[in-house]
């Protein structure tokens, strides 16, 4: 059973960079069918999907267009273990965060399981 | 505004069958892009409900369902109980700005 475990910290200052981490159990980071995702949520955005990490041979990162140039996901293979920085951070990046693995499908992926959640807030 | 669109809320008695609709466009659903549909209770993390818009992963009553046709998707819980009142999501893969993963809105399920 694949288990996702988030970490990281829930107050975050406007122009500053939000760290999080998501722990892997039951599967690995380097798995070639399985992609690794952080989503986020808030009123007014709802779900969105800010981007993702995978290995196929080589490793490769997607981002969604309204994050891309302040965002970063990276892996940690010796901790099993992948990570988002998002700098610059301001007001409207305030949200519930959640890490999630890609599952690989017929025409697109799907996301199961997902992690505990973390609600970062932007705040001086 | 959420590239797929899904009414807010439905609500049902007990025992009874609702229904619930995704609408996309061509860059979505109608260009033939699986559905997902995921369950979010209170406080919780959007769980899988149904993949590949009809499969139910395993421990998932077979109560819950999906279909897809053109570019709309339904997903249809029958015999409705107390904890299925939840916020329910649909998801696919939107290509006019690739890579985009896209959700739909919500819809708040009200079991009365």
């Amino acid at each position: 059973q694949v288990q996702l475990l988030q970490s990281g910290p829930g107050l975050v200052k406007p122009s500053q960079t939000l760290s999080l981490t998501c722990g892997i159990s039951g599967d690995s980071v380097s798995s070639n069918r399985a992609a690794w995702n952080w989503i986020r949520q808030s009123p007014s955005r709802g779900l969105e999907w800010l981007g993702r990490t995978y290995y196929r041979s080589k490793w490769y990162n997607d981002y969604a267009v309204s994050v891309k140039g302040r965002i970063t996901i990276n892996p940690d293979t010796s901790k099993n273990q992948f990570s988002l920085h998002l700098n610059s951070v301001t007001l409207e990046d305030t949200a519930v965060y959640y890490c999630a693995r890609g599952v690989v499908g017929a025409t697109t992926n799907w996301f199961d399981p997902w992690g505990q959640g973390t609600l970062v807030t932007v705040s001086s | 505004q959420s590239v797929l669109t899904q009414p807010p809320s439905v609500s049902g008695a007990p025992g009874q069958r609702v229904t619930m609709s995704c609408t996309g466009s061509s860059s979505n659903i109608g260009a033939g892009y699986d559905v997902h549909w995921y369950q979010q209770l209170p406080g919780t993390a959007p769980k899988l409900l149904i993949y590949g818009n009809y499969i139910r992963p395993s421990g998932v009553p077979d109560r819950f369902s999906g279909s897809k046709s053109g570019t709309s998707a339904s997903l249809a819980i029958t015999g409705l109980q107390a904890e299925d009142e939840a916020d329910y999501y649909c998801q696919s893969y939107d290509n006019s700005l690739s890579p985009n993963w896209v959700f739909g809105g919500g819809t708040k399920l009200t079991v009365l």
